[in-house]
């Protein structure tokens, strides 16, 4: 089974400075990890996602996560805040369907990410 | 290239109606997925097809169905409505089976129950 962990409902943080979205996982297996975003009423964007190769990971609009497995975390970062970056945030984790189970992909609860002018 | 398409994006049904959400994912793409978003239970798998077959599915009770068609539009169908399926149903489409691949999320259909 897997689970994940949003450590924050809600983050405020003000324009131009960092963001820091915390995010740890379980998984029996080597897991995939995701962070999507979602803004009010649309659906999911995809930022970016580990597969088992580089641990620091880029994604779209300057964000980025670093896959640490001691830690078991997959924190997302950002160096400066816009105001555009306001929305729901998503971790998710994964493993390959072993034909069996229902894993499928399993959701964080969100956090909700507040952009102070 | 048009995105993930889902029909209706809103509708109202009472206890006991069945409805049916329909979704067409991005052209070229063979796997469509489903999710349940609430505010209480958040963000859950239902379901993921591929290739008009059913290839891995959540924890979700036998009223919550759905299928592929061979041009891998998808319909979701939930029977005997109760009030806790009041959701947004979202569905995603990708190049490749496996949930594990890049999704592209539709904006999903907002469901009340009545």
């Amino acid at each position: 089974a897997q689970s994940v962990t949003q450590l924050d409902s809600h983050v405020s943080v003000s324009e131009g400075t960092p963001v820091l979205l915390r995010c740890n996982y379980s998984s029996s297996y080597s897991p995939s990890l995701f962070w999507y975003v979602q803004h009010p009423n649309k659906g999911l964007q995809l930022l970016l996602k580990y597969t088992s190769a580089a641990t620091l990971v880029k994604g779209i609009n300057g964000f980025e996560a670093e896959f640490k497995k001691s830690e078991t975390s997959f924190h997302l970062t950002k160096p400066s805040a816009h105001m555009s970056d306001a929305a729901e945030y998503f971790c998710v984790v994964s493993v390959p369907y072993s034909g069996g189970g229902a894993d499928g992909l399993t959701f964080g609860k969100g956090t909700h990410l507040i952009i102070q002018p | 290239k048009a995105g993930v398409t889902q029909t209706p994006r809103y509708l109202i049904k009472t206890r006991g109606q069945q409805v049916t959400l329909s979704c067409s994912p991005i052209s070229g793409h063979r796997s469509v997925s489903w999710y349940q978003q609430t505010p209480g239970q958040g963000l859950q798998f239902l379901f993921e097809y591929f290739s008009e077959t059913q290839r891995n599915k959540g924890n979700f009770p036998g009223r919550f169905s759905g299928r592929q068609f061979s041009n891998s539009r998808s319909e979701m169908n939930v029977s005997t409505l109760e009030l806790g399926d009041s959701a947004l149903y979202l569905c995603a489409s990708s190049l490749r089976a496996g949930v594990y691949n890049e999704q592209f999320f539709g904006p999903g259909t907002r469901l009340t129950v009545l």
